[in-house]
């Protein structure tokens, strides 16, 4: 089976602007997470989508949002960058159920100037 | 506030040296993870430990859970280069979320 894929694995912003991260899942898998991933605040939990609905959220602002389609691909959107922002954007995908192993693909690397 | 902590931070170890990462969490929890992130690249799952009493061992890497003492460990014997890493226990609570540790950087010198 293939693995998570992550689209773009590299991106440049700047402050203000707004970004979308892409996730495959791997195929049967339904559902996917998001993570930030920092040096200063190490690996930090975004949201997770099951069956195209958010079953859970972390405690980042509301600038930060996802959406899941029906194939299960999911989105991540940041709006209004800010430097802090930069950081190693991880996606993990499962089955869905509880506490099952997250198999997480290779990240995209967001840098905002 | 749930947290998960390990230590040492930065293990530096000779090949061929045993060593022990240890990894506390908060609050009571039945599940914890062991993952394995090497520079530039993204998490690989080691071990999953589900009970009090777990123990996992794959090649030089043993790693046991120990509920009541809201302990795990990761116990590396004979260190090889290759094991040169950063490892990450994760807690994950029944709300399906995962708490990560702040990662214990390993470098194995030869």
């Amino acid at each position: 089976k293939a693995g998570v894929t992550q689209t773009p694995r590299y991106l440049i912003k700047t402050r203000g602007q707004q970004v979308t991260l892409s996730c495959s899942p791997i195929s049967g898998h339904r559902s996917v997470s998001w993570y930030q991933q920092t040096p200063g605040q190490g690996l930090q939990f975004l949201f997770e989508y099951f069956s195209e609905t958010q079953r859970n959220k972390g405690n980042f602002p509301g600038r930060f949002s996802g959406r899941q389609f029906s194939n299960s691909r999911s989105e991540m959107n940041v709006s209004t960058l800010e430097l802090g922002d930069s950081a190693l954007y991880l996606c993990a995908s499962s089955e869905g159920r509880p506490g099952e192993t997250q198999y997480f693909g290779p990240g995209t690397r967001l840098l905002v100037l | 506030e749930l947290k998960v902590e390990q230590n040492p931070l930065f293990l530096s170890m000779q090949e061929g040296k045993n060593y022990t990462i240890y990894c506390n969490y908060s609050t009571t929890s039945d599940r914890l993870y062991w993952y394995r992130q090497d520079p530039g690249k993204s998490l690989e799952s080691l071990f999953v430990l589900l009970s009090n009493g777990a123990v996992k061992q794959e090649g030089r890497l043993m790693a046991s859970l120990d509920t009541k003492a809201r302990l795990s460990t990761l116990h590396i014997t004979a260190a090889v280069h290759d094991l040169s890493a950063t490892y990450f226990c994760a807690r994950w609570d029944t709300g399906n979320q995962f708490y990560f540790g702040t990662g214990t950087s390993l470098t194995v010198i030869p």
